[in-house]
């Protein structure tokens, strides 16, 4: 089945700085890989997502990249605010036959004032 | 997105008793899924739920222990059957966006286990 890795576990950053999450995952057949941010008391909100076939996207602070040929896929957020404070989990699925989420182990974001 | 209730959104148990959880979706989805999340750790599939047939459950997890309902398109259970404290965690539903193929998460149900 699917594995994914995520990095770091805990990460602290000055408000205004950039933000890098990193994950890694085993399956070649995964083709959507998901960004959830949870804050505390509340389930996973989706932020943004990326399917295989395209390597990068945006969405105004947040980015996400995809490099199928190292499997790995990355969350970029750019000039960090408090509220950006959360656990951010990572994922993949295979929207085929075994369409479910596998998720990464969570990182804890805490932005500086 | 689909919006989901889930309900109740936490509850104080005693060992040896159940609780039901309720998960209803203001659109008609195919796939809902219940996942687990213990303290400070990451989320982990229960069992995936599709209308009309039973539930598939994932390794380490069993239908006697949890029970997972299905009766229509909108919504769902899942009971916790005689509950020890290391049952104590958030239980979440989700649901797959047949549009996009998105997963859409419930607010959950913080379960704790005296």
């Amino acid at each position: 089945g699917e594995n994914v890795e995520q990095h770091p576990s805990t990460l602290s950053v000055q408000e205004g700085d950039s933000a890098v999450i990193k994950c890694t995952y085993s399956d070649s057949a995964s083709n959507y890989f998901p960004w959830y941010k949870q804050e505390l008391g509340k389930g996973p909100q989706l932020i943004i997502d990326i399917r295989s076939n395209v390597g990068e996207k945006k969405d105004q602070r947040i980015a996400v990249t995809l490099n199928k040929t190292a499997k790995h896929f990355s969350l970029h957020i750019t000039e960090t605010q408090p509220e950006d404070s959360a656990v951010y989990f990572c994922a993949a699925s295979n929207t085929g036959s075994a369409r479910q989420l596998t998720f990464g182990s969570g990182t804890q974001l805490t932005v500086l004032p | 997105s689909a919006v989901i209730s889930q309900k109740p959104s936490r509850d104080i148990c005693q060992r040896g008793t159940s609780l039901t959880i309720q998960c209803q979706v203001d659109s008609q989805v195919t796939m809902m899924f219940w996942y687990r999340q213990q303290p400070g750790q990451s989320l982990t599939l229960i069992a995936t739920a599709n209308q009309g047939s039973e539930a598939t459950y994932e390794s380490g997890f069993v239908i006697d222990k949890f029970p997972i309902s299905r009766p229509n398109l909108t919504f769902s259970t899942l009971t916790v059957s005689n509950m020890s404290p290391e049952d104590s965690s958030i239980y979440l539903c989700s649901v797959e966006d047949p549009l996009d193929y998105g997963y859409t998460f419930g607010s959950g149900t913080r379960l704790t286990v005296v």
